[in-house]
């Protein structure tokens, strides 16, 4: 399996408060992706990443921002977490687009109340 | 931009049977086609991929699919399945334009398996 971490793998917290996940992989792969998975909805593109202090902007990104300042590590923070941002987040990634598949992490599961 | 429809939410099937999952997508130019597979509380796996050639591909756990451009689809087959099949899967489609070409999901199909 892809050396991928996401941390935490639980989060419960209050609406208005700031999270931060972080995804760390040891591939040393170029793209790093943020989605999350609602039922309904399949997965969607928050953010993504094509190198370090390069990211952009996925299909879902009101409400959200990332960084990374490492090649391993894409954090994704919620500035003020609403209760319609509860979901499942996966990282994923991939040594470069298209024909590359994607490797995911194992979730963090995020609950706002 | 492409998009993907997988045409059923839920297929209840028993053991040994065999199943289709049904993959449609759009898009104005080629394509790369995966299909992952989710186990609950897990992240996706990769099951098989398309990115030319043949358009029988073979994938882990005995699972293959067929590319048909002229139906634009990606359907996903297993002859016989077993208990252990039982997880959701989920097509995706990605642009073979050079650029930013990401991955778009379909909403998934939660197969079940019975005994």
């Amino acid at each position: 399996d892809a050396g991928i971490t996401q941390s935490p793998r639980h989060k419960v917290t209050e609406t208005g408060t700031p999270v931060t996940l972080r995804c760390h992989q040891t591939e040393n792969h170029r793209y790093m992706y943020w989605y999350r998975q609602d039922p309904g909805h399949g997965l969607r593109l928050i953010h993504y990443s094509y190198g370090v202090k390069d990211t952009d902007k996925g299909e879902v990104s009101d409400g959200y921002s990332v960084s990374r300042s490492k090649t391993e590590d894409f954090l994704l923070t919620l500035e003020s977490a609403t209760s319609s941002q509860t979901s499942v987040y996966f990282c994923a990634i991939s040594e470069r687009q298209g024909a590359q598949p994607q490797h995911f992490g194992d979730g963090t599961r995020l609950s706002i109340l | 931009a492409q998009s993907v429809t997988q045409l059923d939410s839920q297929v209840p099937v028993f053991e040994e049977a065999p199943v289709e999952l049904r993959c449609n997508y759009s898009s104005s130019v080629s394509v790369y086609l995966f299909w992952y597979v989710q186990y609950p509380n897990q992240g996706l796996q990769l099951l098989l991929k398309y990115l030319s050639g043949s358009t029988l591909v073979k994938g882990i756990n005995g699972f293959e699919a067929e590319f048909n451009k002229s139906q634009t689809s990606f359907h996903l087959r297993k002859p016989s399945v077993h208990i252990s099949d039982t997880a959701e899967y989920f097509c995706a489609v990605s642009d073979q334009q050079g650029g930013s070409e990401k991955l778009v999901f379909g909403k998934g199909t939660k197969l079940t398996v019975n005994p």
